[in-house]
């Protein structure tokens, strides 16, 4: 079946610091992933979009990459600031024309 | 200003009861979502719209209804045939329908519904 996989634990991580997060899936052949930041009780608010043809795609401090044949994407924030906290989801179009499966997300905490 | 609302904020309701949560979009977007996310989990897709009058079932869809009378309105109904409705309900849109993960979606802030 098909399944998307983030770090259900926290990541703690130092301001300043790069921050990591990964997102692994199995039996999707997917043409486009997307991330999503959401805020406590908030709805998610679209980050990056990248391509299966695309191997990165930057913007601002953020940065993506997309390897489809280890089927992984990793997300990356450089010079983290505490307002960086938040849930990161990604999600992959889902073989139809018109859905998107999420992961379950990774929460990140950045701290002083 | 453009975007998503959705009402009430937090609903409650008792069990047994029919409770319709509202979404309207002001993007003329073509596409409408409605998922549910319960804690710690991630969203599931309950019913979408690609156009108005036609709407498809997503991963979640028992004990839900929906419709899709106007472009800017996909009002979400959880019906009492629903088992475990507590959960927090997000509206999305998204401009162009049909064309998969391209486009980003616009979610709304959300509606808490507790079951008493």
């Amino acid at each position: 079946s098909q399944k998307i996989e983030q770090n259900s634990e926290a990541l703690n991580i130092q301001e300043g610091k790069t921050a990591t997060l990964t997102c692994n899936y199995t039996n999707y052949s997917p043409a486009y992933l997307q991330w999503y930041r959401q805020d406590p009780g908030r709805g998610p608010v679209f980050l990056l979009l990248i391509r299966e043809n695309e191997k990165e795609k930057r913007k601002e401090r953020l940065k993506v990459t997309f390897d489809t044949t280890l089927k992984q994407s990793l997300f990356h924030i450089t010079a983290s600031q505490p307002a960086d906290s938040a849930t990161y989801l990604c999600a992959l179009e889902a073989g139809t024309a018109s859905k998107l499966t999420f992961g379950t997300g990774t929460r990140l905490q950045v701290t002083l | 200003d453009g975007g998503i609302t959705q009402s009430p904020k937090y609903l409650f309701r008792k069990e047994g009861q029919n409770v319709t949560l509202s979404c309207e979009q002001n993007l003329n977007h073509d596409a409408m979502y409605w998922y549910r996310q319960d804690p710690g989990q991630g969203l599931r897709l309950i019913y979408y719209s690609q156009i108005v009058n036609d709407f498809q079932k997503g991963d979640i869809a028992e004990g839900y209804s929906v419709s899709r009378e106007k472009k800017e309105s996909f009002p979400l109904t959880v019906t009492s045939a629903q088992k475990n409705p507590t959960a927090f309900y997000l509206c999305a849109s998204k401009k162009t329908s049909g064309t998969g993960g391209s486009d980003e979606q616009f979610f709304g802030p959300g509606t808490r519904l507790t079951v008493l």
